[in-house]
């Protein structure tokens, strides 16, 4: 079975800081990971995926995100942060076997204070 | 323009009503979900559709039913069975496979009165 842990309900940070907010999983096979944001009453908005190849991946907004197979987490980064970037964060994780749905994280709340 | 649409944005139902939340797609995507989101449980799964005519229960289907006659439509019935509805619910849609990733409506926020 697939799983998803946010360890953090509220990441906090100070705007022009850099931001982490993380993220570990559990798949049986080859892990394709994402992670979404939300905007409050609004659905979730891709940022961006890890399917293969470099650990290092880059996504909308300026955001970033760290895969690392022997620690099973795929954190997401942000060198210096927004104020607009305060909503709430979702990694979610797909298997490679099939054609299974996104399994998600409880999220975690980001507030960037000015 | 392409998307996902939900409808309607908020709803409300009294009880022992059944209601039909609505999820139409235009992005010719073969896979359609819904999810139910909580405060502080994120996304939990109630159904899946890979194919038209064709659907799986997701972790928490019990109360819900769906339907997937055209391939752009995914509705979700939340009977009176649902002991407790009032959630934010979240329609999305993918190409099949594992590494595509899935866009979401805005969502349909339901509240029992």
């Amino acid at each position: 079975a697939q799983s998803v842990a946010q360890p953090e309900d509220q990441v906090n940070v100070a705007e022009g800081n850099p931001l982490t907010v993380k993220c570990t999983y559990s798949v049986s096979g080859n892990p394709y990971l994402f992670w979404y944001v939300q905007y409050p009453n609004r659905g979730l908005q891709f940022l961006l995926k890890y399917i293969t190849g470099d650990n290092l991946v880059k996504g909308s907004y300026g955001f970033e995100a760290e895969f690392n197979k022997s620690q099973t987490s795929f954190h997401l980064k942000k060198p210096s942060a927004l104020v607009s970037d305060s909503a709430l964060y979702f990694c979610a994780v797909r298997d490679g076997i099939g054609n299974t749905p996104l399994v998600f994280g409880k999220g975690t709340r980001l507030s960037v204070i000015a | 323009d392409g998307g996902i649409t939900q409808s309607p944005k908020y709803l409300f139902r009294k009880e022992g009503q059944n209601v039909t939340l609505s999820c139409e797609q235009n992005l010719n995507h073969d896979a359609m979900y819904w999810y139910r989101q909580d405060p502080g449980q994120g996304l939990r799964l109630i159904y899946y559709s890979q194919i038209v005519n064709d659907f799986q229960k997701g972790d928490i289907a019990e109360g819900y039913s769906v339907s997937r006659e055209k391939k752009e439509s995914f509705p979700l019935t939340v009977t009176s069975a649902q002991k407790n509805p009032t959630a934010f619910y979240l329609c999305a849609s993918s190409m099949r496979g594992p590494v595509t990733e899935a866009f979401f409506g805005q969502g349909t926020r339901l509240t029992v009165v």
